[in-house]
């Protein structure tokens, strides 16, 4: 079955640029999505269709893709970004979503 | 402004069914346009995608779960459902419900843009 792959921890002191990578075969030809989740929370859509940024998501948000790699940026990191987030997209044949297994995101 | 609120047992013993709904408030599940989803995340681990219900009633499954996976709409009440069969401790989880995006396109794409709160479901004897 298909899988997007991400790294299991990222740590970034605060104010400075965060990046997290997620790898994929199928990412070239199809949409990856970001979502945030803290602790006891529901997931919270941060980052669609690659690169837009929903309304009420802060700038410091951002997404790219580069061949078989998409990455998450959180420009500027404040306290309140700690949390996990997960990358999804769909397999190839857009038949079902898959997610990543979520990076864990440390402020220090 | 759309909310999402699952309701159901939180303790199935191992072997028995899981029952859960999906209340949804502020759209409309048989003519909103959009899909609807189950997703789980078992205590301490990522998301897993369980399937989806279109308003036409189609039903999409995840290849892991479907031969134990079965998802229905009661469109008078604007509520869907899961029902899980055969469950055991691997299927503790909490269990969300959320509201598929699907980007127009010549290549299918979906994305969770809505969310409930999770209700944790515990299979133990």
């Amino acid at each position: 079955s298909y899988k997007v792959t991400q790294p299991p921890s990222v740590s970034v002191s605060p104010g400075q640029t965060a990046r997290i990578t997620c790898s994929g075969d199928a990412l070239p030809k199809q949409f990856a999505y970001w979502y945030q989740q803290k602790p006891g929370q529901a997931p919270v859509l941060v980052i669609y269709e690659d690169s837009e940024r929903p309304s009420g998501v802060p700038e410091r948000f951002s997404g790219s893709s580069s061949g078989t790699t998409v990455t998450l940026t959180i420009s500027g990191i404040q306290a309140e970004d700690e949390a996990d987030y997960y990358c999804q997209s769909t397999d190839s044949s857009g038949t079902y979503p898959v997610f990543g297994g979520g990076t864990k995101l440390t402020v220090l | 402004q759309l909310q999402l609120q699952e309701s159901g047992s939180g303790l199935v013993k191992p072997s028995q069914t899981l029952s859960l709904t999906c209340a949804v408030s502020g759209d409309s599940i048989s003519s909103g346009g959009h899909p609807w989803t189950w997703i789980r995340q078992p205590p301490g681990k990522g998301l897993e995608w369980i399937g989806f219900i279109y308003q036409s009633g189609n039903t999409y499954y995840s290849p892991s779960l479907q031969s134990r996976v079965h998802i229905s709409m009661d469109r008078s009440r604007n509520q869907f459902s899961l029902k899980l069969t055969s469950v055991t401790a691997a299927d503790t989880a909490v269990y969300y419900c959320a509201r598929v995006r699907v980007p127009p396109g010549s290549v299918v794409s979906y994305y969770f843009d809505s969310w409930g709160r999770g209700t944790l479901v515990t299979v133990s004897s």
